[in-house]
């Protein structure tokens, strides 16, 4: 199986900060790494696939980019509802496994 | 718009099977595409189980194959996860979502379903 490695765990920001999370795996996938964001209570939300693709409706401050085994998701300038949980998900090989998360908080 | 619904008991008896469904509005499964479950144990991560194609192709997580088995229902548009033999570290919200492609992600999801294993 692949392992996915979330860094760092958890992160302490303000609104109006640029943020990185980085996420490495035990393998190279290629482009094959999604990123989703997760609210308490709510479903995960896809915001990025194929490593650096959008997905349609989230908001242009998202990024993404890498290659390989090493990944990154940028919030460019940080809003209050962006206060969540992000994970990153390789779909190269089954099964998709998931990182472990990053915890956003204020 | 494709909407996903997970539906089943929210408890089940250690040693007893799991079964949940996902009903999907607004797409037919007979058309294609993958679709999956995943599910998270409170305050913990996603843990990716197992997808369909709409033919009844599965891929299934290893570490839960042998107690898992997933199921298309076209007819009634609707798939299903059955995990059996369940202790209390099946206890978790249970997702259901679709990918439009193999190696793709998964979008939409539904909105989960807690399901707690206990006697």
């Amino acid at each position: 199986d692949f392992q996915m490695t979330q860094s760092p765990s958890s992160l302490s920001a303000s609104v109006g900060d640029r943020v990185t999370f980085t996420c490495r795996t035990s393998q190279s996938i290629s482009n094959y790494l999604n990123w989703y964001q997760q609210k308490p209570g709510k479903a995960p939300k896809l915001l990025i696939y194929s490593a650096s693709s959008l997905q349609s409706g989230v908001p242009s401050r998202f990024s993404g980019s890498g290659s390989g085994t090493d990944f990154t998701l940028t919030i460019s300038s940080l809003q209050r509802e962006d206060f969540a949980t992000y994970y990153c998900q390789q779909s190269y090989r089954t099964p998709y496994s998931f990182g472990q998360g990053t915890k956003l908080e204020i | 718009q494709v909407q996903l619904q997970e539906s089943g008991p929210g408890l089940v008896k250690p040693s007893e099977t799991l079964s949940l469904t996902c009903s999907v509005s607004g797409y037919s499964i007979s058309n294609g595409y993958y679709w999956g479950w995943i599910r998270q144990a409170s305050g913990k991560g996603l843990e990716w189980i197992a997808i369909i194609y709409h033919s009844g192709t599965t891929y299934y997580n290893p570490s839960l194959k042998s107690r898992v088995t997933m199921s298309v229902d076209t007819s009634n548009n609707q798939f299903s996860l059955n995990v059996t033999s369940v202790t209390a570290a099946d206890t978790a919200v249970y997702y259901c979502a679709r990918s439009r492609y193999n190696y793709g992600p998964f979008d939409p999801w539904g909105q989960g379903a807690l399901v707690t294993v206990s006697s």
